[in-house]
């Protein structure tokens, strides 16, 4: 199976920074991969999808790239509303697999 | 308004077997396949299955084949998701997931999520 992995597991910041989290596959998945947002009691929101795809619907302040193993999202400026969990997804091979999240709290 | 609904919550006793549904709305049900996928307690997501909706064909993750089995009844646009020889590490939230473009590994549509709770 594909582990992905997320770092950081959380991070602090305010409203109006910009946040980079990272996600590392264990082997190479081309550009497949997903990027979601989860608040508690909420089902996941995609947001990003084929690494850099945004979603319809989706605010242009989030943005995702990467390729290969190593993979980014970025939120350019932090809304109140962006506090939450954000996890990985490869959609290369079956089984698909996530990674454990990275949560962002408020600072 | 396309969303996906679920079953609530179950308590089972190990051993035994849940069913738990699907009901999508607002959408061609048959037009996009369709996923489970659980959490369990301090766990990541884990992909458990697929299912066509339009021709019923399947696709189970390693970990619960023999033990996981996904159908879909197109005349009430649901899906279901029976997983047997129910274990305590089964207690989870199950999520039904929407594939984007109909057919993809990517999920933009999802349930509320379905408590299954495992104990004797």
């Amino acid at each position: 199976d594909i582990q992905m992995t997320q770092s950081p597991s959380s991070v602090s910041a305010s409203v109006g920074d910009r946040v980079t989290i990272t996600c590392r596959a264990s082997q190479g998945i081309g550009s497949w991969l997903a990027w979601y947002q989860r608040k508690p009691g909420t089902a996941p929101k995609l947001l990003i999808y084929a690494a850099s795809s945004l979603q319809s619907g989706v605010p242009s302040r989030f943005s995702g790239s990467g390729s290969g193993t190593e993979f980014t999202l970025t939120i350019s400026t932090l809304q109140p509303e962006d506090f939450a969990t954000y996890f990985c997804q490869q959609a290369n091979s079956f089984p698909i697999t996530f990674g454990q999240g990275t949560r962002l709290e408020i600072k | 308004q396309v969303q996906l609904v679920q079953s609530g919550a179950e308590v089972k006793k190990p051993g035994a077997s849940v069913k738990v549904s699907c009901k999508a709305s607002g959408y061609t049900f048959t037009a996009y396949y369709m996923n489970w996928v659980r959490q369990a307690p301090g766990q990541g997501l884990e992909w458990m299955a697929w299912i066509n909706p339009n021709s019923g064909d399947t696709k189970y993750a390693q970990n619960f084949q023999g033990r996981v089995t996904m159908t879909r009844d197109t005349s009430i646009n649901t899906v279901f998701m029976e997983l047997s020889r129910l274990r305590s590490d089964d207690t989870a939230v199950y999520y039904c997931a929407r594939a984007l473009g109909g057919y993809s590994h990517y999920y933009d549509l999802w349930g509320r999520g379905s408590l299954v709770t495992v104990s004797s």
